[in-house]
């Protein structure tokens, strides 16, 4: 069974602080793809990251970088001197790979919230 | 730009009205996704489609159904709809093999009174 889980429910920062978003995830697949989407207070759910089970190295994209850890089974993100844009809902998610159907497992997601 | 559009942001129903959500793609998509959205769960898969006509159950199905006529299109059915399907319902879609991310349409917040 697929699980994804994002122990944090909401978090709070100041703006230009650095913040972290933790998931874990369980899966007895050994090829999957992991996931980040960020929900802003529009609705719309937008694509950030994809990350497959083979490729532990970090990534950096500007204010946001990723951590890959298959040994803790977790992809945690973080945004450097976070900002009031940055205040949304953001899920983690997990696909197996291989899969056609492309059925993404969601966790209940994580509340951001900067103050200015 | 993926474009998925939905009918409406905005939807408010008596209960036991028969509902419809409609779903629209631009990419040739063959998969199609409906999962509603409600504070502290999460997303939660209602139904998917892997081609027009085909439909398989998600995680919660009860009280809803679906339809896919065309490859464009995936319709989200609520058949007499009830109070506790106050929530706000995504569509997504997503392309065969690649990359497997998918795409939201921007939601459809529906209250059933």
């Amino acid at each position: 069974a697929q699980k994804v889980t994002q122990a944090q429910t909401e978090i709070s920062v100041v703006e230009k602080e650095d913040v972290t978003l933790d998931c874990v995830y369980e899966t007895r697949d050994t090829t999957y793809y992991l996931f980040w989407y960020k929900q802003p207070p529009s609705g719309e759910l937008v694509f950030l990251i994809r990350r497959n089970s083979f490729d532990e190295q970090n990534e950096i994209s500007g204010r946001y970088s990723w951590n890959f850890q298959k040994s803790t089974s977790s992809f945690n993100f973080t945004i450097t001197a976070s900002q009031v844009v940055d205040s949304a809902v953001y899920f983690c998610a997990l696909n197996r790979r291989g899969s056609t159907l492309g059925r993404l497992y969601f966790g209940r997601g994580t509340q951001l919230t900067v103050w200015p | 730009d993926v474009k998925v559009t939905q009918s409406s942001r905005y939807l408010v129903k008596r209960t036991g009205e028969k509902v419809f959500l409609e779903c629209v793609q631009d990419m040739d998509h063959e998969n199609m996704f409906w999962y509603r959205q409600d504070p502290g769960l999460g997303l939660r898969l209602i139904y998917f489609s892997y081609d027009v006509k085909m439909k398989e159950k998600g995680d919660i199905p009860e009280g809803y159904s679906v339809s896919r006529e065309k490859k464009e299109r995936f319709s989200l059915i609520l058949e007499s709809a009830s109070t506790n399907q106050t929530s706000m319902y995504l569509c997504a879609s997503r392309g065969q093999g690649g990359s497997y991310e998918q795409y939201f349409g921007p939601g459809t917040r529906l209250t059933v009174t």
